[in-house]
């Protein structure tokens, strides 16, 4: 089915380590994005990437780095995770930017003990 | 940034009633709405959209009310049924290519 696709569902860190969440979309969309769902706080933006080739910082990008690799893949980057990091991470595309709605993947789990 | 905020964090209704969801947002120049639900252990799901050219726009049992004057956005949702127990947020666009979210509203649905 046509959609965004995230992996890994769950991760399990300890402190310091590092990983890698994947994105990829099959829409052909030009924008994709990076957010963080923690409790009382909705969703917050991370890192998003206008284009292929470009990207930008959003609302809480510290911590955190990115490569839009294609146009079809996104990845987020935790280069020494911390407990602040224990989040729900949601990837998202669009066509055109803020113009027209997001698809959302299905979420990744993140703990870091 | 901007601030989108909803005045109920939890709605209960009964089953066939209608839900009516709320949310204030901060930036009169925000052109572009959208409602998203999301169910528990998915992401955020396009529900309805509408842009500042219009005050009302109605999908398959839902309806979005814009209201510029007072910044207020409004879902409305008729004859609510089990499966639209969910979570629903409102953005608004921004600047700089992106939405900003509201904390969200549960909506519970009582059979």
């Amino acid at each position: 089915n046509a959609g965004v696709t995230q992996t890994p569902k769950f991760q399990v860190l300890k402190t310091g380590q590092s990983m890698t969440l994947q994105c990829a979309q099959d829409m052909n969309h030009n924008s994709m994005y990076w957010y963080r769902q923690d409790p009382g706080m909705g969703l917050r933006l991370i890192y998003y990437s206008a284009s292929e080739g470009t990207t930008d910082k959003g609302e809480v990008p510290n911590g955190y780095n990115v490569s839009r690799l294609n146009k079809r893949e996104f990845s987020l980057r935790l280069e020494s995770a911390a407990p602040s990091q224990t989040s729900v991470y949601f990837c998202a595309s669009s066509s055109d930017g803020a113009n027209y709605g997001y698809t959302f993947g299905s979420g990744t789990r993140l703990t870091v003990v | 940034g901007e601030s989108v905020g909803l005045h109920l964090p939890t709605l209960s209704v009964q089953e066939g009633d209608n839900s009516i969801i709320n949310c204030a947002y901060s930036n009169s120049a925000s052109d572009y709405f959208i409602w998203y639900k999301q169910e528990s252990g998915k992401g955020p799901q396009f529900i309805i959209d509408i842009r500042s050219n219009m005050d009302k726009r109605q999908g398959q049992r839902v309806t979005v009310l814009l209201n510029k004057t007072v910044k207020h956005l409004s879902l409305q949702i008729a004859a609510t049924q089990p499966g639209d127990s969910a979570v629903y947020f409102c953005a608004e666009s921004g600047t700089g290519n992106q939405f900003y979210f509201g904390t969200g509203t549960s909506l519970t649905v009582i059979p």
